[in-house]
């Protein structure tokens, strides 16, 4: 079993829908979580971390945690062009960053 | 303010060569972080530094090595390397346990042929 796991889509959305993106995770102990952003031929970056059960908002986007089903997701609303790239979603455990291997969003115009 | 910094930005070499990649930090972080991206994979964890030690170290062979200076920049080496090291290596910094996230820079594209 791989320590995060992701679909790896492609996940095709119209513009202006909600995109959804899901992850799980194998270590229980694992207390911060992350989303990454990176875009064809760039590097991670960092759009959301959760550290405890429930939503979390940051603009169009929201991250939902569940301890208990070692579940990960991220909400976009208003889903945009711009948004198409892939999602990695991250778990940190002891002092190492796990990543999935990643969900590719694909927004139409 | 910069942000993290990475050299070089290509790089192109021989099996069996050697190969040093350098990184410097984020201001205020201390903490530097190694990974390997395969193309359609998630980065793979290979080490982590803090002050100036190997903290922490994923599942690649002691052809890996690193080594942090005391002003928190890194460098990674790869020795001896293999077809299958050919792989975009990023390095990320952040202030001391990765709580927060990590800032990455643009990355190393390594090719061996």
């Amino acid at each position: 079993q791989k320590e995060v796991e992701q679909n790896s889509g492609p996940l095709s959305v119209p513009e202006g829908a909600i995109a959804s993106l899901n992850c799980t995770y194998s270590d229980r102990v694992s207390q911060s979580f992350f989303w990454y952003r990176q875009y064809s031929g760039k590097s991670p970056e960092l759009i959301m971390s959760i550290y405890s059960n429930g939503d979390k908002e940051d603009g169009r986007f929201t991250a939902q945690l569940n301890k208990a089903s070692q579940y990960v997701s991220l909400l976009i609303r208003d889903s945009q062009p711009s948004d198409s790239a892939t999602y990695l979603c991250a778990v940190l455990g002891g002092f190492k960053t796990i990543f999935g291997a990643g969900t590719r969003l694909f927004v139409k115009a | 303010d910069a942000g993290v910094t990475q050299s070089p930005t290509h790089l192109i070499k021989t099996r069996g060569q050697q190969v040093t990649l350098r990184c410097s930090p984020k201001s205020g972080h201390d903490t530097v972080s190694w990974y390997q991206q395969a193309l359609g994979q998630g980065p793979q964890f290979i080490f982590q530094y803090y002050e100036e030690e190997e903290r922490q170290r994923g599942n690649f062979p002691d052809r890996f090595s690193g080594h942090q200076f005391p002003n928190y920049s890194s460098e990674l080496n790869v020795n001896a390397l293999l077809l299958g090291d050919s792989a975009l290596y990023l390095c990320a910094s952040s202030p001391r346990t990765g709580d927060y996230g990590y800032t990455f820079g643009s990355g190393t594209r390594l090719t061996v042929v």
